[in-house]
């Protein structure tokens, strides 16, 4: 089955300590995205990557890092400056015109 | 950067009705994806309309876009349980910068009550 997967659907961290969000793909698509959703708001982009080794700052990039070295992966680290992490992240990949998305990974800061 | 409005914010009809929710943009849109979320999962793609005037059916799930570009609307027909969750739209940005990432609404809930 083509798809896209995250890893792990539930994640705990204490404060100041860093975390990274698995994303894979098998849909062979070049363009890859994190976005970020809090309760009852609309997605809001944090990263994107267009091509391997190459990535972009979206709107709220700061205290994330991104990284793509292959095709089929775009882990999202979430750093210690980031001040409110606790939310849902979204994993997506894009062809030319439709961007699908993975099941999402709930990240709650104890 | 583009805007875009969702209304109704939530919406509570009863089995067998129909609906409509409406997707409102500040600027042109390139393109209109409508999306479906269960509360906790990902996004399940819907549709995506790109020509002013268009029109498209899934099942009971009919999506417009206007001829000026700045306005959808989703229709469900005879709704069902099944149609609950949160509906969210989302506008291609590649006239904005030249990516291709997707500005979001902050979604319509819906409840279908049996």
């Amino acid at each position: 089955d083509g798809g896209i997967t995250q890893s792990p659907k539930y994640l705990f961290r204490k404060e100041g300590q860093n975390v990274t969000l698995s994303c894979e793909q098998n849909l062979n698509h070049d363009a890859m995205y994190w976005y970020r959703q809090d309760p009852g708001q609309g997605l809001r982009l944090i990263y994107y990557s267009q091509i391997v080794n190459d990535f972009q700052k979206g709107d709220i990039a700061e205290g994330y890092s991104v990284s793509r070295e292959k095709k089929e992966s775009f882990p999202l680290t979430v750093t210690s400056a980031q001040k409110n992490p606790t939310a849902f992240y979204l994993c997506a990949s894009s062809t030319a015109d439709t961007q699908y998305f993975g099941p999402g990974t709930r990240l709650t800061v104890l | 950067s583009q805007e875009l409005e969702q209304s109704p914010q939530s919406l509570i009809v009863q089995e067998g009705k129909n609906l409509t929710i409406n997707c409102t943009s500040s600027k042109t849109l390139y393109g209109l994806y409508w999306y479906k979320q269960k509360y906790g999962e990902g996004l399940i793609f819907l549709m995506m309309l790109q020509k002013g005037g268009e029109e498209k059916s899934h099942e009971k799930i009919t999506a417009k876009l206007d001829e000026k570009k700045q306005q959808s609307s989703l229709h469900i027909t005879a709704s069902q349980p099944s149609h609950a969750g949160i509906y969210l739209c989302g506008a291609d940005r590649r006239g904005d910068t030249g990516r291709r990432a997707l500005t979001f609404g902050s979604g319509t809930r819906l409840q279908v009550q049996p």
